[in-house]
């Protein structure tokens, strides 16, 4: 049974351009979390996603972030004209259940450089 | 506002030693308490977790003790082994929220 799913790895992106993170949850899993981890930090809850719905995104930017978990496909988190201050590493979990703070499981994350 | 403040930043500790982590909280609504363990280049995974009903739980090397009043918690990783090296994060949570609280991570290295 695989588990939560990221890609790409590694992603390097210079100011300005967009870069566009993807998460594939644990298999019969429709709930995704996305989490920012920046240098030397503890990870930060940006958005919370249902299949089709965002459902809380009381922890992402109000500028330049975006989010969606559509019917088919990985979710994806999107940034706009990425600054440096983007550079840290995004990881996504996903649960079972609704509001499972207690039953994530965290993805390899994505790490996002910003030149 | 960090929700959750974890010492120290990072430990080292012989082999076959205790590896103690504490974290302390204010919200007193968190009613779950997680440990994570993440290696380099990996997502973090839960080691053990404790909700407040109780003052201790044990799985295997791993123990969390719990002070209610004092709206603190440990971790505590007996024997100690070199593959315990990690970054260890607390978090707490409230049931029925979306999100976890982390802490800002405890860099352990176990030396041989």
């Amino acid at each position: 049974n695989a588990g939560v799913m990221q890609n790409p790895r590694h992603l390097v992106r210079r100011r300005g351009q967009e870069a566009r993170l993807r998460c594939s949850p644990m298999k019969g899993h429709s709930h995704v979390y996305w989490y920012r981890q920046l240098p030397e930090e503890g990870l930060k809850f940006m958005v919370y996603l249902q299949k089709e719905n965002i459902i809380d995104e009381s922890g992402m930017p109000k500028e330049r972030f975006s989010a969606e978990f559509p019917k088919e496909g990985p979710s994806i988190l999107r940034i706009q004209q990425v600054v440096r201050g983007d550079s840290a590493a995004y990881f996504c979990a996903s649960s079972p259940r609704p509001a499972a703070s207690y039953e994530q499981y965290f993805g390899p994350g994505t790490r996002l450089t910003v030149t | 506002q960090q929700q959750v403040k974890q010492s120290p930043q990072s430990l080292i500790v012989q082999k076959g030693g205790i590896s103690i982590i504490n974290c302390a909280y204010e919200n007193t609504a968190f009613d779950y308490f997680p440990w994570y363990q993440q290696f380099p280049g990996k997502g973090p995974a839960l080691l053990i977790a404790i909700r407040p009903d109780v003052s201790e739980k044990k799985e295997g090397r791993f123990t969390i003790s719990f002070n209610k009043s004092a709206k603190q918690f440990s971790l505590h990783i007996m024997d100690s082994q070199p593959g315990d090296s990690a970054t260890y994060f607390c978090a707490a949570s409230i049931t029925g929220a979306n999100n976890l609280f982390f802490g800002t991570g405890t860099r352990l290295t176990v030396i041989p």
